[in-house]
């Protein structure tokens, strides 16, 4: 049982370049996130997922996007990057909430941006 | 919207003592989850301990224990024992348990420094 894995841990980029950061789960979990960490900032929501074929908006969107057609992968594209990128991106999966379930997230190792 | 804040940036402990680190949250829901995450050099999320809102007892993990106070929306972290290993970045967070959108809202976290 991998967990949350995330492609690549390290990345460096050019302005206006894009890619796609990867995120894969081995536990069935419906819900998926992608959040970025900023210092002094904490975890702030990207996108999330409630199910393939379903995403949606989280609190700091613009830029990325994000699609879900497999219950396993999550990928976030950075469609032309920009030096306010320059984070630390984590993948998150859970259960729903819900139904007695664990709603626990399990985090991926992260992935270091740096776009220059 | 929930709003989570950690009011203590940084905070330092001698090797052995006990340490309790702040949270505070806003919501207008009466059932929730809270969390505690530890965020050590290697930059990965580990769950330290959780809190169900129903319950009115205390968790306990080992030398983690939490003083929930829901009327006063309080959720601190008390460290016993404090190891070198305890020092990390600590995130609160909360998570609502309606389906669907329940992302986890993050404070902005405490930089915990053990002394030895």
């Amino acid at each position: 049982n991998a967990g949350v894995t995330q492609t690549p841990k390290f990345q460096v980029l050019k302005t206006g370049q894009s890619m796609t950061l990867q995120c894969a789960q081995d536990m069935n979990h419906e819900y998926m996130s992608w959040y970025r960490q900023d210092p002094g900032m904490g975890l702030r929501l990207i996108h999330y997922s409630v199910g393939a074929g379903i995403t949606d908006q989280g609190e700091v969107p613009n830029g990325y996007n994000v699609s879900r057609s497999t219950t396993e992968d999550f990928p976030l594209r950075l469609l032309s990057a920009a030096p306010s990128q320059t984070s630390v991106y984590f993948c998150a999966s859970s259960y729903i909430p819900g139904g007695g379930r664990d709603n626990e997230q399990f985090f991926g190792p992260g992935t270091r941006l740096t776009v220059l | 919207a929930q709003t989570v804040t950690q009011s203590q940036p940084e905070m330092s402990v001698q090797e052995a003592e006990t340490v309790t680190l702040s949270c505070t949250y806003d919501t207008s829901e009466s059932d929730y989850y809270l969390f505690w995450y530890k965020q050590p050099p290697s930059r990965q999320m580990i769950l330290v301990i959780r809190q169900e809102a129903y319950k009115q007892q205390n968790a306990t993990e080992n030398r983690f224990s939490v003083n929930f106070q829901k009327a006063a929306k309080s959720f601190s972290l008390k460290i016993s024992d404090s190891q070198l290993g305890d020092a990390a970045m600590y995130f609160c967070a909360y998570r609502s348990p309606l389906s669907g959108n329940t992302p986890l809202v993050f404070g902005k976290g405490t930089r915990l420094s053990v002394i030895a």
